[in-house]
């Protein structure tokens, strides 16, 4: 089956660090687009961060952008998110997708970050 | 700043049809846009339900159906039952590796 798993998340002061984890199986991770798509409390889905398939090419929403950095190892099939300057704003569950066709077909379960002193 | 428009909240009687819509601010969606379909229920991960505009994801019902009315892509639920009443997201393909969703429909099944 085709799986996607976060780690990584938990609660970090302002100003603080963080990096998640997406460990990919079932599939051939190396040959697909991946993103990370966030979703604050009781609010809607926001794209953050795309990579394609052999890391060489990387976008970011502007509200990242400068903060956030995405990257993958793809012997480990992993994909990661390194967080940095964290603000309160960032407080979200963050989901890892796998890219169909310029959509998510595949979600991980979230992993939830807390940004809080 | 390109915002995408969803109803915030729609209902819908069982075995009744509705049709969410997913726009722009400012222009028309086309395919180009490649708008895609979200199922949520709130404490879950998304449930893709519809890519390219109108390829219904695997598992998905028929009773689910993509498209594009008018100036905005369209999700139509035919037959709608109560597992139905969910949060609702679309998403477009913005370009140059961007991607932006819309605000979520809450739909109600009653």
């Amino acid at each position: 089956d085709v799986q996607l798993v976060e780690s990584g998340g938990g609660l970090v002061q302002p100003g603080g660090s963080l990096r998640l984890p997406c460990a990919a199986s079932g599939f051939t991770f190396s040959s697909y687009w991946m993103h990370w798509v966030r979703q604050a409390p009781g609010k809607g889905l926001v794209w953050v961060s795309g990579i394609n398939s052999d890391g060489s090419s990387t976008s970011y929403a502007d509200s990242v952008k400068g903060r956030f950095t995405i990257s993958r190892d793809n012997a480990k099939n992993t994909l990661y998110l390194q967080m940095s300057s964290l603000r309160a704003e960032d407080t979200a569950v963050y989901y890892c997708a796998r890219d169909r066709s310029s959509a998510f077909d595949t979600w991980g379960q979230g992993t939830m970050v807390t940004v809080s002193s | 700043q390109t915002v995408v428009t969803q109803e915030p909240s729609l209902s819908v009687s069982p075995g009744g049809t509705v049709t969410l819509t997913c726009g722009l601010s400012s222009g028309s969606v086309s395919t180009s846009y490649y708008p895609s379909w979200y199922q949520q229920i709130p404490g879950q991960a998304p449930r893709t339900l519809i890519y390219s505009t109108k390829i219904r994801s695997s598992g998905v019902p028929d009773r689910f159906s993509g498209s594009i009315l008018g100036n905005k892509a369209a999700l139509t639920i035919t037959g709608a039952q109560a597992d139905d009443e969910s949060d609702y997201h679309c998403v477009l393909y913005m370009g140059r590796g961007s991607w932006v969703f819309g605000g979520g429909t809450k739909l109600t099944v009653l």
